[in-house]
């Protein structure tokens, strides 16, 4: 597609029960990032992909947060137990890969996520 | 661990009023730097970047912004905003050795008509 989608858009759920919040991103864009934004901060980077594989999962929080990108395409953030805590807009965004595209990214709109 | 210091949560300013929005961070090596915006209701989008090079960068709609590698900052400017410029600004850094980009809190910026 044209841009990076990310679905649902909203989710509320409650505490304890399990989501999956899904990211497709540009075509050919070979790095995948997940970011979390809470109220009244910057993103902060959960996990990176290069291809199928996580790169770099140093930003998940706890074992509670997983992450797949099976194809290499489409990535799915999961998060089991969920918590009050967890309720943030979760960002995904993508990129090519190598210099001077690092750090060039094109986000989604994000999917907000509420922990009631 | 990297971070990123922008000095002003929130900025008020009138139409044609010159901005200086301020970014430092904490990083001993090479770093390459950015500035993401946020219009109300839009995706967060890339304004302009820093690799290396001349120091001061320009990107869309008028901005620039310049590194100073002895202070560590990379502070945004416009010479006059206008109210299409309210949105939410954000600094941020990429170690050159690594792919994590880390944000800064965010500056909202109002313009006032």
């Amino acid at each position: 597609g044209a841009g990076v989608s990310q679905t649902p858009s909203n989710k509320v759920t409650e505490k304890g029960k399990y989501v999956e919040l899904r990211c497709d991103p540009i075509s050919g864009h070979t790095a995948l990032y997940w970011y979390r934004q809470s109220l009244g901060q910057g993103p902060e980077f959960l996990i990176y992909f290069q291809g199928t594989g996580a790169a770099d999962d140093s930003g998940l929080p706890n074992d509670r947060f997983f992450a797949v990108r099976p194809e290499g395409s489409v990535s799915t953030l999961k998060i089991q137990r969920t918590e009050r805590g967890d309720s943030a807009v979760y960002l995904c965004a993508s990129s090519l890969i190598g210099q001077p595209q690092v750090g060039v990214l094109t986000f989604g709109a994000g999917s907000r996520l509420t922990v009631l | 661990a990297q971070s990123v210091s922008q000095h002003n949560h929130h900025v008020i300013l009138s139409e044609a009023a010159s901005l200086e929005l301020g970014c430092n961070y904490s990083y001993g090596g090479t770093v390459n730097l950015f500035w993401y915006v946020q219009y109300p209701g839009q995706h967060l989008q890339l304004l302009l970047k820093y690799f290396s090079g001349d120091p001061l960068v320009k990107g869309i709609k008028g901005f620039e912004a310049e590194f100073i590698k002895s202070k560590f900052s990379f502070n945004l400017r416009k010479p006059s905003v206008q109210w299409s410029d309210t949105a939410e600004y954000f600094c941020a850094v990429n170690p050159v050795e690594g792919n994590k980009l880390v944000f800064g809190a965010g500056t909202i910026l109002r313009v006032k008509s």
